[in-house]
């Protein structure tokens, strides 16, 4: 079944403790992205990628950092997470980098920063 | 920063009704459209697209029209269904199709 994953679905955690968000995705899709989703805000993009080691900053990538290595995979990192990083997280990929393309979603993570 | 809203947060039909969902944006140079749909507990998933070059596209119960002269962006659901209850979004991106913005989402209520 054609699918992104994320781990894990739910992470409650303290301040400064560093923590991954794993995202894979098994279509050979390029593009990979990471959003968050806050009430009344919508969906905001943190960082995404275009392919294997090219990565670039969404809207809001302040306090994140990510890495693509692999095709299929795309961990979003915090390295010290703070309590306003607290949120719903979305990875999302799509076939095609720089063109329209359809985005398929994971189901999402929820992180707790206390 | 792009700015890509929505009118109304809550949008409440009758089963079979049409239902019509608007969403403004304000950059001039965004070149595609995206509707998204999202259940309770999921992530969103796609619903139907459209590029800048075209006004009206049509799928399933679902259209989609874009008027680039006042920046507006519309969903239409044709007899709308019980399933149809979701939280919708519009997403848009510029020229080069990597970033994405989103709107704030409207949720439709669908009652029998």
């Amino acid at each position: 079944e054609a699918q992104v994953t994320q781990n894990p679905r739910y992470l409650i955690t303290v301040t400064g403790k560093k923590l991954t968000v794993t995202c894979s995705q098994n279509m050979n899709h390029e593009y990979m992205s990471w959003y968050r989703q806050d009430p009344g805000l919508g969906l905001r993009q943190i960082y995404y990628s275009m392919n294997v080691e090219v990565t670039d900053k969404g809207d809001v990538p302040e306090g994140y950092k990510v890495s693509r290595k692999e095709k299929r995979n795309f961990p979003l990192i915090l390295e010290s997470p703070s309590p306003n990083q607290t949120s719903l997280y979305f990875c999302a990929s799509s076939s095609r980098a720089g063109g329209p393309a359809t985005q398929y979603f994971g189901p999402g993570t929820r992180l707790t920063v206390l | 920063g792009e700015s890509v809203g929505l009118h109304l947060p809550t949008l409440s039909v009758q089963e079979g009704d049409n239902s019509i969902i608007n969403c403004a944006y304000s950059n001039s140079a965004s070149d595609y459209f995206i509707w998204y749909k999202q259940e309770s507990g999921k992530g969103p998933q796609f619903i139907i697209d459209i590029r800048s070059n075209m006004d009206k596209r049509q799928g399933q119960r679902v259209t989609v029209l874009l008027n680039k002269t006042v920046k507006h962006l519309s969903l239409q659901i044709a007899a709308t269904q019980p399933g149809d209850s979701a939280v919708y979004f519009c997403a848009e991106t510029p020229y080069n199709f990597n970033k994405f913005y989103f709107g704030s989402g409207t949720k439709l209520n669908v009652k029998p």
